[in-house]
């Protein structure tokens, strides 16, 4: 079975300060993306970032950077320098064929 | 990245009727997908739409209860039919990018059925 598990229903963080959301997956392909969303209260998924599975290298985008461990099947996200405008949802996901299987999300709040 | 738009963006409908939501995206995709989001929960793949082509939906979605059309490569329709209070969920759209296995999403669709 294809499954996302994000064991971290709400987590909270000071503004600035890093924080770091876990995301398990278990997957029978052996050539597959990751990806990090997030959802705001507006309801527009956005793309975080992504990491292709054969690249042994860890993703970055700005702030936003992952710890992907293949063999442990773990693709967490950390966040840095916390901002109040990532407060939001974060859903962990991974290719199955051309489709995406989501994990049950992570509601990241900011605290001034 | 595309732009994309959904109409509408909420509705509260009776049980027993039907809903068509439209997706719209700015530039021709091969491949549009809907999803259901139920309230808290995270998003299911309702089917894959492909232009030209039958849509293919996942287990546990039937072509009656969601007919989907996808008249050229720009556009496409969802309908929710024969409502019940179950089928209130946020209902999204999303079309693949231009690098591999990515999708942008669209705003969403929230339908609440009473």
């Amino acid at each position: 079975a294809q499954t996302v598990t994000q064991s971290q229903p709400e987590m909270s963080v000071q503004e600035a300060e890093t924080v770091t959301l876990s995301c398990t997956y278990d997957t029978s392909e052996s050539d597959y993306y990751l990806f990090w969303y997030k959802q705001p209260p507006s309801r527009q998924m956005i793309l975080v970032i992504r990491q292709e599975a054969y690249k042994q290298q860890n993703a970055t985008e700005n702030r936003f950077s992952v710890n992907f461990q293949k063999a442990a099947k773990s693709f967490s996200l950390k966040i840095s320098d916390s901002q109040l405008g990532d407060a939001a949802m974060y859903f962990c996901a991974h290719t199955y064929g051309q489709n995406f299987v989501f994990g049950p999300g992570t509601r990241l709040s900011v605290l001034p | 990245s595309a732009v994309i738009s959904q109409k509408p963006s909420r509705d509260i409908c009776q049980r027993g009727t039907s809903l068509t939501i439209q997706c719209q995206v700015d530039s021709q995709v091969t491949m549009m997908f809907w999803y259901r989001q139920q309230p808290g929960q995270s998003l299911t793949l309702i089917a894959t739409a492909n232009q030209g082509s039958e849509a293919t939906y996942e287990s546990g979605f039937v072509i009656d209860k969601f007919p989907i059309s996808r008249p050229n490569l720009t556009f496409s329709t969802l309908t929710v039919s024969n409502m019940s209070p179950e089928d209130s969920s946020i209902y999204l759209c999303s079309v693949e990018g231009t690098a591999p296995y990515e999708q942008y999403f669209g705003p969403g669709t929230r339908l609440t059925v009473t």
